[in-house]
């Protein structure tokens, strides 16, 4: 069964908005993990959050995680048509292995 | 950055064929890797999760007997799909997750091969 969940499921903005991507997950975990995956290609790492943190930053992205709601958010500034890509959410509970959301595909328009 | 490089990246052949996957971890030691299957559209569904020397752990529903996993170095795993069928035609993808030096275990991120798309005709 699915443990991250996105929402939304598609989101379209023009170049050099802020894109927004939200993931619910259900039970206690060690870290939650953001990827993107390019349409036909492997994913890509982009940022871990462990369970002990709320807020963190890489270039343009910033997560945040609040453990007491079981969310996240992976917020994209001054977007990029390179950026149009699906963006997933992992969790990894426990046993070492992650599990995905269904994934929120984003969609940059220049 | 870590890589993971997997072979093929696409594949096409006849019903009846066995098909081999490798997944190689480039510049770090992968002591566990992860074989995923992924619909169009859809999620990554963990297949099974394989450590280095030891067999691999399927996912419920998945048949070990159809998808051979081998993890035979800290560097290498493979999949083979035997006997493939057109239901089989997925898009695969493996990752690699290394051991770590300060960081524990669990807070080590997933690196991802570019996956192989399978066409069984």
């Amino acid at each position: 069964s699915q443990q991250g969940e996105e929402d939304p499921q598609a989101l379209s903005i023009q170049e050099g908005e802020n894109a927004t991507m939200n993931c619910s997950y259900k039970t206690s975990i060690n870290n939650l993990q953001w990827y993107r995956q390019n349409s036909g290609r492997g994913l890509v790492h982009l940022i871990l959050i462990r369970s002990n943190e709320r807020e963190k930053h890489s270039g343009r992205l910033r997560v945040t995680l609040d453990t007491s709601k079981k969310s996240s958010s992976l917020l994209i500034t001054a977007s990029r048509a390179a950026d149009t890509a699906s963006y997933f959410c992992a969790t990894d509970p426990s046993a070492g292995k992650s599990t995905f959301g269904d994934g929120t595909t984003l969609t940059v328009k220049p | 950055g870590a890589v993971v490089s997997q072979h093929p990246s696409w594949v096409i052949c006849k019903s009846g064929t066995s098909v081999k996957i490798e997944c190689r971890s480039l510049d770090f030691q992968a002591t566990t890797m992860f074989w995923y299957r992924q619909f169009p559209k859809q999620s990554l569904m963990l297949m099974a999760t394989s450590n280095e020397g030891s067999k691999a752990t399927y996912e419920q529903g998945v048949e070990k007997d159809k998808f051979l996993i081998n993890h035979a170095s800290l560097t290498l795993s493979t999949l083979t799909v035997t006997s493939a069928h057109p239901e089989d035609s997925s898009f695969y993808i493996c990752s690699a997750r290394g051991a770590g030096r300060r960081q524990h275990y669990s807070n080590q991120p997933q690196h991802f091969g570019d996956g192989t798309r399978l066409s069984i005709l």
